[in-house]
């Protein structure tokens, strides 16, 4: 079955420590990856995303991802968080083709105390 | 980017009523839209996908009923929640993507509040 795993539920850093949030998928075929932020009481924010090509994706905000497909796995990484970073953070996952649903996976809530 | 929009971004109703919710593409056609469904620190739940001018799919669970569905045009979709009760409180996302693009663009959601 299609799934996202996020293996971090909660994670609490100080600023300028760095940050990892693990993200493993299992989907048949071509796969579209996505991270997304959710800032306290907003909408949904694109953060990156890959499609093909370098597997090292650079996004918004100094987020970056690496796309490992003998792992299943699409990182989401930061050198050094901000207080701003304080979020929920989700992966998801599609299908190559335009117009398929994604599926998420349950969303990290990170915590950055100054 | 792509501009999709819902309207409202809230609303309280009592139960046994029904509740309509619009999700507009404002800057491109939307030959799909999405709809899924927040519970509070959850994730996001695909409740349904609907093509412009077919019926919406509807994922395993979610009524066909109770959640009806319609794409009429290729910048509107409407989800209407039929005999709402205080358990279909939830926050409601949608999301649309055209044919040019292979992402989703998320709305800014719609709180419903069923009393």
């Amino acid at each position: 079955a299609q799934s996202v795993s996020q293996h971090n539920h909660h994670v609490i850093l100080s600023e300028a420590a760095s940050l990892e949030l693990g993200c493993n998928y299992s989907y048949g075929g071509t796969v579209n990856l996505f991270w997304y932020v959710q800032y306290p009481g907003q909408h949904l924010q694109l953060l990156l995303k890959y499609f093909s090509g370098d597997p090292l994706v650079k996004g918004i905000k100094g987020f970056e991802a690496e796309f490992i497909k003998s792992k299943f796995s699409f990182n989401l990484r930061k050198p050094s968080v901000q207080w701003s970073d304080t979020a929920e953070y989700f992966c998801a996952v599609n299908g190559g083709q335009a117009g398929t649903a994604l599926i998420f996976g349950k969303g990290t809530t990170l915590s950055v105390s100054s | 980017g792509a501009v999709v929009s819902q309207h409202p971004s809230r609303v309280i109703c009592k139960s046994g009523t029904s509740v309509k919710i619009e999700c507009r593409s404002l800057d491109f056609q939307a030959t799909t839209m999405f709809w899924y469904r927040q519970f509070p620190k959850q994730s996001l739940m695909l409740m349904a996908t609907s093509n412009e001018g077919s019926k919406a799919t509807y994922e395993q669970g979610v009524e066909k009923d109770k959640f009806l569905i319609n794409h009429a045009s290729l910048t509107l979709s409407t989800l209407t929640v039929t005999s709402a009760h205080p358990e279909d409180s939830s926050f409601y996302i949608c999301s649309a993507t055209g044919t040019h693009y292979n992402e989703q663009f998320f709305g800014p959601g719609t709180r419903l509040t069923v009393l």
